[in-house]
């Protein structure tokens, strides 16, 4: 594939609704990883997959926000009851481990939620 | 605890006049350091990395451990330099590679 793929680009949602975004990386990246990125936070981590399972799931706000990854490849984040906090643009990347030293991470272009 | 802090906001300086984005860290063992950027209408990017010390684009930048600093240098903006740049770090062989990034610089140069 080109690079790495998100969607939905935008989405808009009523505070309480549950929302899904979805992340298609690099094919034979082994790594995914999820950021948030609001203004004036930056960029803030949120989950990382090595293959199907996740290391580090320290950056999740809280119990409402869940990923998971499939295959080695595609890779869902689900925020369940959606809170305006949560408005944000939710950032996909994914990389190649392997190397000695840490592997450039390639982003997608990002899922806009809003929450209304 | 592993931060990234990039003390500025927003960096504004007329083309051709050197520019500096400052980067502090904090990490107790050895750290990669990166600079990734983020032109207008497109995805984030990596910019360099310390390991490799080149100079892209004329930017270069140093790891001071002394001063646990990563600070992106260019001598000469050029418009097109107008970007979010964002300092990020991660641990040497560990972690899965993630980062830790800062808040970001809008670095606006003007013509």
């Amino acid at each position: 594939g080109a690079g790495v793929s998100q969607s939905p680009s935008n989405k808009v949602t009523e505070k309480g609704k549950d929302v899904e975004l979805r992340c298609d990386p690099i094919s034979g990246h082994t790594a995914l990883y999820w950021y948030r990125q609001s203004l004036g936070q930056g960029l803030e981590f949120l989950i990382y997959f090595q293959g199907n399972s996740a290391p580090d799931k320290s950056g999740l706000p809280s119990d409402r926000f869940s990923a998971e990854r499939t295959g080695g490849s595609v890779s869902t984040l689900t925020i369940q009851r959606t809170q305006q906090e949560d408005s944000a643009v939710y950032l996909c990347a994914s990389s190649y481990l392997g190397g000695r030293y840490t592997g450039e991470l390639f982003f997608g272009e990002g899922s806009r939620l809003t929450v209304l | 605890a592993q931060r990234v802090t990039q003390p500025e906001k927003l960096l504004s300086v007329f083309k051709g006049a050197p520019v500096e984005l400052k980067c502090n860290y904090s990490y107790s063992g050895s750290p990669e350091l990166f600079w990734y950027v983020q032109y207008s209408r497109q995805r984030l990017q990596l910019l360099l990395r310390h390991i490799s010390r080149e100079s892209i684009k004329g930017f270069t930048a140093d790891l001071n451990k002394g001063e646990t600093s990563f600070h992106l240098k260019k001598p000469f903006a050029q418009e097109e330099d107008s970007a979010m740049y964002y300092c990020a770090l991660s641990g040497f062989y560990n972690q899965g590679g993630k980062l830790i990034f800062g808040q970001g610089t809008e670095l606006s140069v003007k013509p």
